[in-house]
C-alpha cells in the first residue's frame, strides 16, 4: 500500500469511548490525509497535513482531532465516539510536489461504533 | 460548491464486454482528474489526466479528459472478472492553499463469467 501503514485494521467501540487511529509512512513525504468512506458517499476528507507540525480541516472534521508530531506519522483521534462515526477510515500520502495530485492510500481501518 | 458526479452508480456486464464509466465535475481551480480502482481495500491509482484530449492508456483501460465540457470517461475493453471493483473519480483543485482531491461516489462494476 505505497508504504502507508494503518493500525488497527478493525475496531469496535461503544458510544462515548475514545480511540486513536494511527498512520505511518515509510518515506519522507510532506502531505498526509485522513478520509472516511461511507456507502453511497465516496471518500470524504476529514483532515490533512501539508507538512510536519501543520494540520487543516477538510470537508467533515467535526468529532475528530489530528496530530502530526513528526513527518512519518499522522494520527486521527475520536474523543467521544458516536454511531455516526462508523465508517472505513483511510490514510493517504501525496508524494508529488505542487500540482501533482496523486495520492496513495493505506489499507484502511474499519470502525464500528455501537 | 465543488462537485464530482459519476455515472452509472453500478453496472453489471459479461466477460468480454466493453464498458464506459463517466465522471463530470465542477471544481474550483481545477488541476487534475484521477481515476482509482477499489477492490476490497485501499483505492489504487490508475490514471491522472491534466490536459484535454490526450488519452491515457494502460492495457485494456484507457481514459480521456474534456476540460471544456468538464468530464472524463474511463473505458475498459474485453472485461474480465478481475475488473470487478468500484471505480472512483477524483478531481484535484487548489482549495485553501492545499492540493486536495474531491471524490465522486464511485461506479460499482461487476463482471460475470
Amino acid at each position: 500500500n505505497a508504504g502507508v501503514t494503518q493500525t488497527p485494521k478493525f475496531q469496535v467501540l461503544k458510544t462515548g469511548q475514545s480511540m486513536t487511529l494511527q498512520c505511518a509512512q515509510d518515506m519522507n513525504h510532506n502531505s498526509m490525509y485522513w478520509y472516511r468512506q461511507d456507502p453511497g458517499m465516496g471518500l470524504r476528507l476529514i483532515y490533512y497535513s501539508a507538512s510536519e507540525g501543520t494540520t487543516d480541516k477538510g470537508e467533515v472534521p467535526n468529532g475528530y482531532n489530528v496530530s502530526r508530531l513528526n513527518k512519518r506519522e499522522f494520527s486521527l483521534r475520536l474523543e467521544s465516539a458516536a454511531p455516526s462515526q462508523t465508517s472505513v477510515y483511510f490514510c493517504a500520502i501525496k508524494p508529488g510536489p505542487g500540482p501533482i495530485n496523486i495520492q496513495y492510500f493505506g489499507a484502511g481501518t474499519r470502525l464500528s461504533v455501537l | 460548491e465543488d462537485k464530482v458526479v459519476q455515472s452509472p452508480l453500478s453496472l453489471v456486464v459479461h466477460e468480454g464486454d466493453t464498458v464506459t464509466l463517466n465522471c463530470s465535475y465542477e471544481v474550483t481551480n481545477f488541476r487534475s482528474l484521477l481515476w482509482y480502482k477499489q477492490e476490497k481495500k485501499a483505492p489504487t491509482f490508475l490514471f491522472m489526466l491534466t490536459s484535454s484530449g490526450i488519452e491515457k492508456k494502460s492495457g485494456r483501460l484507457s481514459s480521456i479528459l474534456d476540460k471544456k465540457e468538464l468530464f472524463s470517461i474511463l473505458n475498459i475493453t474485453a472485461t474480465q472478472t478481475g475488473d470487478s471493483a468500484i471505480y472512483l473519480c477524483a478531481v484535484g483543485g487548489l482549495q485553501t492553499g492545499a492540493n486536495n482531491l474531491f471524490f465522486g461516489t464511485g461506479t460499482r462494476l461487476t463482471v460475470i463469467p
